[in-house]
């Protein structure tokens, strides 16, 4: 069966940076991308950016363009999001999830990440 | 304030029906997929529609989605109390060139 397990939590204080794992198993990683999706406690959904199981392409959101790197190892299955120069307001849980454009099928069970001073 | 526009919160009573709207643009809805997602308290979103009105398999046919210009609607028949939680519809928007989630409804199943 399809699975993506996530790193476990994380502190971090502002300025610092963090990466977040997300191992795939039941499928063939090349032939998805995996999504990052965010949501900041009591908040909504926030899309993060794709990067191509196949070729590493990636794709960002304009909030985070700059500050985040999504990279892929595909003898391991496993994508890595990178956040950088962490804020406050970056406080959040955040997906990992197979698909790249509306066909987020299976998700990661969440890493919750805590800038704080 | 989010892309999509959905209502902050719906209720119905159990065994009723309840649609939840999204309301978009030209440049996402209008002319892209529409998916939506169900998250439980505490869990990981869930895909209940994806492409406008499909289904996934092991999603029940009590969920239904449908597409109407610059707007989309989420249908639940045959309420269950397992059904209280955050629903969020999304899509691409081509003028973004960035995927877009609605702010999210909350469902209460009286």
């Amino acid at each position: 069966q399809v699975r993506l397990v996530q790193s476990g939590a994380e502190v971090r204080k502002p300025g610092a940076s963090v990466r977040v794992s997300c191992k795939a198993s039941g499928y063939t990683f090349n032939n998805y991308a995996i999504t990052w999706v965010r949501q900041a406690p009591g908040q909504g959904l926030e899309w993060m950016g794709w990067i191509s199981g196949d070729n590493g392409n990636t794709k960002y959101a304009q909030k985070v363009q700059g500050r985040v790197t999504m990279t892929a190892d595909t003898s391991t299955s496993t994508a890595f999001m990178e956040l950088g120069s962490l804020r406050s307001d970056d406080t959040a849980m955040y997906y990992c999830a197979r698909g790249q454009v509306g066909d987020f099928d299976y998700w990661g069970q969440g890493t919750l990440v805590t800038v704080y001073s | 304030q989010s892309v999509l526009t959905q209502p902050p919160s719906v209720s119905a009573a159990p065994g009723q029906k309840v649609s939840i709207s999204c309301s978009g643009s030209i440049t996402n809805i209008g002319s892209n997929y529409v998916s939506w997602y169900q998250q439980l308290p505490g869990t990981a979103p869930k895909l209940l529609i994806y492409g406008n009105d499909k289904r996934p398999s092991g999603i029940p046919d009590r969920f239904s989605g449908s597409k109407s210009g610059t707007s989309a609607t989420l249908g639940i028949t045959g309420l269950q109390t397992g059904d209280e939680a955050d629903y969020y519809c999304g899509t691409w928007d081509s003028s973004l060139s960035a995927w877009v989630f609605g702010g999210g409804t909350k469902l209460t199943v009286l």
